[in-house]
Formats: structure tokens, sequence, C-alpha cells
């Protein structure tokens, strides 16, 4: 079955650049959405189609996806983006997670 | 505003059997596909399956984990979408969401449910 690899924690001070990486056998080839999860909250959309960021995502939130790895970037982190980030990416006709990751903002 | 409102959840005996409902709100619900993503205590998210709309003939698609033990359907007269499970085991307490699909590729989940929490155990 296909796999989605995360780091399990990324750390990044306040107002720096935070990269979270999501690898895949040929992810560039499909289409990877992100989600935000604060903690007892929803999960929350936050890119999509690779770098689609929806209505009300703040700017600082991109992506790209090329080869095997899909990643997120938040520039300028702010301690309200602390969160558990999920990579999504469908094969043969299944949603696949990846394991998550927890951004620290410290 | 779209609103996705779970309930069904509690506790069952493994073997038991639970109905799950979702209802929508502030969009039109039978256009869209609708998901079911679940995710244990402490874990990640799990995708469980799926109903596509009327236009696509109410198709189904299942997790292999759930498959053949759990039954997604769909009520849009009222808004609703289900999630029958039955044969439960423990491994499926979790936190089940309810999932709108996006319009545009039905590849992402644009907005999701508060969540119900299934609790499996003897």
């Amino acid at each position: 079955s296909y796999e989605l690899t995360q780091p399990p924690s990324v750390s990044v001070s306040p107002g720096q650049t935070a990269s979270i990486t999501c690898s895949g056998d040929e992810l560039g080839d499909k289409y990877a959405s992100w989600y935000q999860q604060k903690p007892g909250q929803s999960p929350v959309l936050v890119i999509y189609q690779d770098s689609e960021r929806p209505s009300g995502i703040p700017e600082r939130f991109s992506g790209s996806n090329s080869g095997n790895t899909a990643t997120l970037t938040i520039s300028g982190t702010q301690a309200m983006d602390e969160a558990d980030y999920y990579c999504q990416a469908w094969d043969s006709s299944t949603a696949v997670f990846g394991g998550g990751t927890k951004l620290t903002v410290l | 505003e779209v609103q996705l409102v779970e309930s069904g959840g509690g506790l069952v005996q493994p073997g038991g059997s639970l109905r799950l409902s979702c209802v929508a709100s502030g969009f039109t619900f039978r256009d869209h596909y609708m998901d079911w993503v679940r995710q244990a205590p402490g874990k990640g998210l799990e995708w469980v399956g799926r109903t596509r709309n009327k236009v696509n003939s109410y198709t189904t698609q299942y997790a292999a984990s759930v498959k053949g033990r759990f039954t997604i359907s769909r009520d849009d007269s009222k808004n609703s979408l289900y999630l029958q499970m039955n044969s439960l085991k423990t491994e499926d307490t979790a936190v089940y969401y309810c999932a709108r699909v996006s319009l545009a590729g039905a590849r992402e989940f644009d907005y999701w449910g508060q969540g119900t929490l299934v609790t499996v155990s003897s």
C-alpha cells in the first residue's frame, strides 16, 4: 500500500521559515494537500492541489510538490501556527495521509 | 456558513454495531462527495471511505481496514451522511469526522465536522 512519510517534529523560531516535508513514491505525479490540526480541534485544509491556498488561509502558507517530495512552507511563522500538520494524496482510489508532523514554535 | 455536525458515537462492545450520522448545512449537499475520516486517540488521520453524489450513482469506496464491515450512505433529502459500522474491533476506537470533498478536483477535504468519538471496548 502507498505510504506518505513525514518527520515527526519540526521546530522553528517565531518569524522564521518552517518547512515540513512529505515523501512518497512519485508523489510529484499526484496532487498533495495539507491539513493543520490544533489540539482538540478538527483538521483545517491549508494547501490543496500542491500549492493552492483556500480562502481565509494566510499567504505565509505555501506548498510545492516535485519528484518524491511535497513541502509545506510557512514563512514568518507565528505562535498561532503551532499545530500538527498532515499531508494527503490519492493512490489507487484511496486517500492516504502522512503520519503527521508536530510543528513547535519556540 | 458550512457546517457538518456528527452524532451517534459512544461505547460499544467488540463485535457490536453503531451508526454515525452527519448533518450538513450551508451548502448544496447533493452536489458533493462526502467522506469519513477517523483518528485514533493520539494518532494520525486515517481515511475510512467515500460516497459520491447522485450524478456518480452514489458509488462508494472504502479503506481496506473497514471494507466489508462499514457501509457509507447518504440521504440528500435530509442533507445527511451515515456510517454504519458492524463487527467493530477495538482498533476501530477513534474520533470519526465527516468531511466535505471539494467540487474542483474531488481530491481534498475542504470542510470537516467536529467529530464523534467511538470507543470499542468490553
